[in-house]
């Protein structure tokens, strides 16, 4: 079965860092894109950052570059998102969600999400 | 703002038919055949329902359908069941610096 599960969301203050993590299991991992995925409370859907299998392609969206930091380690199983200098606009639930070779979906698979707010 | 524009809600009873239309450009919708569909129940995440505009993944009920005209891609949920009730986004690949974009969501009520 496939399980994505989503950690390491909390409450900081703005300016500050947090680092998400995404274990995945029930697929091979290292065969798969990843994406993060992220809705601000009673909003919509936001693709935040792309992923390929080998880590040789990353895309981010124009609101997070050069803030957020997108990993894996195929190793471990692991999706991994840096967020620095948060702003209170990135306060919303986080998804992973994984993304076949080849496909042009946001994801066929999400975790649960985990939340992050952005506050003082 | 979202890149692509979905009506605020939509409703229905049960064993009817009802359409979500979702609206874009031919930088988006127009420009390829990659619109998708995610159904999210409240406090769940997103599942997919329709890939590559008309395509159903395994275990997706054939009561769900999609298809495009131009720059506006359609969902179509025929036989409406009470499950059916639900937040509808779609979403599309696209020539822009972020490769995709969401519509703004589109509400399910089930009569």
């Amino acid at each position: 079965e496939v399980q994505l599960v989503e950690s390491g969301g909390g409450l900081v203050k703005p300016g500050g860092s947090l680092r998400l993590s995404c274990a995945a299991s029930g697929f091979t991992f290292s065969s798969y894109s990843m994406n993060w995925v992220r809705q601000a409370p009673g909003k919509g859907l936001e693709w935040v950052s792309s992923i390929s299998s080998s880590s040789s392609y990353i895309y981010y969206a124009d609101s997070v570059k050069g803030r957020f930091t997108i990993s894996r380690d195929n190793a471990k199983n692991s999706l991994y998102l840096q967020m620095n200098s948060l702003r209170a606009e990135d306060t919303a639930v986080y998804y992973c969600a994984r993304v076949d070779s080849g496909s042009y979906y946001v994801g066929d698979y999400w975790g649960q999400g985990t939340l992050v707010t952005v506050s003082s | 703002q979202s890149a692509l524009t979905q009506p605020a809600s939509v409703s229905g009873s049960p064993g009817q038919s009802i359409t979500i239309s979702c609206t874009g450009t031919s930088s988006d919708v127009g420009g390829y055949n990659y619109v998708s569909w995610y159904q999210q129940h409240p406090g769940k995440a997103p599942k997919l329902m329709i890939y590559d505009v008309s395509n159903r993944p395994s275990g997706v009920s054939n009561r769900f359908s999609g298809s495009k005209s131009g720059n506006t891609a359609s969902l179509t949920i025929s036989g409406l069941q009470a499950e059916d009730e639900a937040d509808y986004y779609c979403s599309s690949y696209t020539s822009s610096s972020n490769p995709w974009v969401f519509g703004g969501g589109t509400k399910l009520t089930v009569l």
